[in-house]
């Protein structure tokens, strides 16, 4: 089956600590996106991804990091920085250099933080 | 003024009748527009696109798009009472992939 997944689907968090969300796509989708979405929000961007090895800020990335070393994982790191992280993590992909460019979203990651 | 904006709802909905919602957009150079289906606690789902004006029929799902008047709308036929989620309207951003999403539209759909 393709698809996108995160892991875990719940994570808390202590204040002070960094934890690592996780995403794979097996859809061989050149271009990943993290968003946040708070209730009652839209989804906010906080990091995408066109190519390996290359990434770029989103709207909100004050807190957060990435990495992009393979094509199908796109880890985010959310950091001690960033002060309110409690959220609902959603990570997209889609094709790169398409009019339509559709994105797709994995189940999403709910953080809590203690 | 937002970017992408939405009537929060609730917008109620008989079953079997239509539901109507709109988005409008503050970027004229807008290309793309999508409209996304999330039910409670789940990640969104893509169900519409479209990029030229006029209308995008899928099953019981239009899309309406009006570049000059900055609107892109969807319309929901026969509406069911698992058609009841929050709606997102996204619209593409430059060149390529960058999505700003509005708020979202709840629609509940009573039996």
């Amino acid at each position: 089956d393709g698809g996108i997944t995160q892991s875990p689907k719940y994570l808390f968090r202590k204040e002070g600590q960094n934890v690592t969300l996780s995403c794979e796509q097996n859809l061989n989708h050149d271009a990943m996106y993290w968003y946040r979405q708070d209730p009652g929000q839209g989804l906010r961007l906080i990091y995408y991804s066109q190519i390996v090895n290359d990434f770029q800020k989103g709207d909100i990335a004050e807190g957060y990091s990435v990495s992009r070393e393979k094509k199908e994982s796109f880890p985010l790191t959310v950091t001690s920085a960033q002060k309110n992280p409690t959220a609902f993590y959603l990570c997209a992909s889609s094709d790169r250099d398409r009019l339509v460019n559709e994105q797709f979203f994995g189940p999403g990651t709910r953080l809590t933080v203690l | 003024q937002k970017e992408v904006e939405q009537n929060s709802g609730p917008l109620s909905v008989p079953e079997g009748a239509i539901a109507s919602l709109n988005c409008t957009y503050s970027d004229r150079g807008s290309q793309s527009f999508f409209w996304y289906r999330q039910y409670s606690g789940k990640s969104p789902e893509l169900i519409m696109s479209i990029y030229s004006n006029g209308d995008k029929e899928d099953g019981r799902f239009t899309a309406q798009l009006n570049k000059a008047s900055q609107y892109v709308s969807l319309l929901i036929r026969d509406s069911q009472p698992s058609d009841s989620a929050t709606y997102l309207c996204a619209v593409k951003r430059g060149s390529w992939g960058k999505l700003q999403f509005g708020a979202g539209t709840q629609v509940v759909v009573t039996p």
